[in-house]
């Protein structure tokens, strides 16, 4: 069974603080995808990466695919960036099934 | 442009009673899928639909079923509601490569 992990499950940071959120994934999944979910419930799709590395504004997606390991680094950290951070994994094989990490609660501390 | 949209946003159900949630997207996306999201646990997968006419069951179908009316709308049906099913229900479409995911704003279910 593909399975995603991700780490730590709770993070709290003081505002402007460099943030990384870990994800380890198993054999079978072929790309990431990282979404965030609001305090009010609402997804919102982040990056999606199958190589390489991304970047939009102060959110940055890494993917290392040897060691399948993926991170999700925030710099300059925001109160508004608090929310729960998802990785989920896309997986190979022609489906469009994915598997989903249980996430990240990212407080940020003015 | 709307996205993907859910009705309704909350619901309180009792024991047996039956619901439909809806699903409509406005992207033109072929795979459309529902999700139930539980404290502690990842979104796990119910349903999922690949193109208009076909369906699949994901991880949890049982209790479930669903119809995928069109290309825009899928819509899932609780038959006999149960306490296990209370839950928060997240309808998604994607499109085909790289299957990337768009979610609607989910809605909060309470079976009593």
């Amino acid at each position: 069974k593909n399975e995603v992990e991700q780490s730590p499950q709770n993070l709290t940071a003081q505002e402007g603080e460099f943030i990384t959120i870990n994800c380890s994934y198993s054999v079978g999944i072929s790309a990431l995808h990282w979404l965030q979910q609001h305090p009010g419930g609402g997804i919102v799709s982040l990056f999606m990466l199958s190589s390489g590395k991304k970047k939009h504004g102060r959110l940055i997606a890494t993917i290392n695919i040897q060691e399948k390991h993926s991170s999700l680094h925030i710099t300059a950290s925001h109160p508004r960036d608090s929310a729960v951070y998802i990785c989920a994994g896309m997986n190979s094989g022609g489906y469009q099934k994915v598997t989903f990490g249980i996430g990240t609660k990212l407080q940020v501390i003015p | 442009n709307a996205g993907v949209t859910q009705t309704p946003k909350f619901q309180v159900l009792k024991t047996g009673q039956s619901m439909t949630l809806q699903c409509a997207q406005d992207m033109n996306h072929n795979s459309m899928y529902w999700y139930r999201q539980d404290p502690g646990m990842g979104l796990r997968l119910i349903y999922y639909s690949a193109s208009e006419g076909t369906t699949d069951k994901g991880e949890v179908p049982n209790g479930y079923n669903v119809s995928r009316l069109n290309k825009r709308e899928f819509s899932l049906r609780l038959e006999s509601a149960a306490p296990s099913q209370t839950s928060v229900y997240f309808c998604a479409s994607s499109d085909d490569s790289p299957y990337e995911q768009y979610f609607g704003p989910g809605t909060r279910l309470t079976v009593t």
